[in-house]
C-alpha cells in the first residue's frame, strides 16, 4: 500500500484551457475526497465520492469542475476554461468509510498554476 | 454550521521548550476533531483524533492533544519542540453531510510553527 497517489504533481497552464488531474486512492478505501487549498488557507472541500456516488459537492465547486469515480476506484478532476483564481494546490483524500468514522489520508497534491 | 478556528498564524518555539498550537471549534452534536500537519509542497500527514473517551489523546511524533468541551478547545501540545516540527499544522473538524454521519473534514486556517535552535 503506496498511500493515496496524484498526477500530476505540478501542472502549468495558459487560461482557458482544461486540464485534468488524477486520484488513486488507497486501495481499501470506499471513500474519496477532494479539497481545494491556496496559499494561506487551509485546505477547503470540493467534493466527495463513496465508491462511484458523488454524494456531495460545495459550493466551490462551479459547473466548469467535474468530478467522476468510474469504477469506484481512481477519481478525475477536470477544470474546463481555466482561470487565474484556479490557481490552487488540489488535494486528494480517501477513508475506509463505514462506521468507524476514521481519519482521511492525503496524496501529495497536485499543484496548479494558471499564467 | 461547524468551523474551526485557529487564533495564531505563527507560533515561535525554542527548541527543547514545550509548545502549544490553539484550536477551537463550533459543531453541533459531538465533534470529531482531528489535528495534521503539512510539510513545504507536502501533503497533510494526519497527527491525531479526538472521536469519544479520554479527553487527552496521543498522536504521531510525541504530540498530544487535549479535548475540552467545556472551552471547546482541542489545542495541540508537545513536551519538548524540535527544530524538524517545524511545519504549518491544521486543525480539523469533521463536519455533517448526506446522511449526517461521515461529513467531509473542515479545516482552519493554519498555524505555522517555527521552533529554532
Amino acid at each position: 500500500d503506496t498511500g493515496v497517489s496524484q498526477d500530476p504533481r505540478h501542472k502549468i497552464t495558459k487560461r482557458g484551457q482544461n486540464v485534468t488531474f488524477r486520484c488513486d486512492p488507497i486501495s481499501e478505501h470506499n471513500r474519496l475526497y477532494w479539497y481545494r487549498q491556496t496559499l494561506g488557507q487551509g485546505p477547503e472541500f470540493l467534493t466527495y465520492f463513496q465508491n462511484e456516488a458523488q454524494l456531495e459537492k460545495s459550493r466551490l465547486l462551479s459547473d466548469r469542475f467535474s468530478a467522476e469515480r468510474p469504477k469506484g476506484s481512481f477519481s478525475t478532476l477536470e477544470i474546463q476554461r481555466t482561470e487565474q483564481g484556479d490557481s490552487a494546490m488540489y488535494l486528494c483524500a480517501s477513508s475506509p468509510g463505514g462506521v468507524r468514522n476514521t481519519e482521511a489520508f492525503f496524496g501529495q497534491g497536485t499543484r496548479l498554476t494558471v499564467v | 454550521a461547524q468551523s474551526v478556528a485557529q487564533p495564531e498564524d505563527q507560533v515561535n518555539v525554542a527548541e527543547g521548550n514545550p509548545l502549544t498550537v490553539k484550536c477551537t471549534y463550533s459543531v453541533s452534536g459531538n465533534p470529531y476533531l482531528f489535528w495534521y500537519v503539512q510539510y513545504p509542497n507536502r501533503g497533510l500527514q494526519f497527527l491525531l483524533k479526538y472521536i469519544t473517551g479520554d479527553n487527552l489523546v496521543k498522536g504521531s511524533y510525541g504530540f498530544e492533544a487535549e479535548f475540552n468541551k467545556s472551552q471547546t478547545s482541542f489545542h495541540l501540545k508537545k513536551p519538548s519542540a524540535l527544530v524538524s516540527d517545524s511545519a504549518l499544522y491544521f486543525c480539523a473538524v469533521r463536519g455533517l453531510n448526506y446522511g449526517g454521519s461521515q461529513g467531509n473534514l473542515i479545516f482552519g486556517k493554519g498555524t505555522k510553527l517555527s521552533v529554532k535552535p
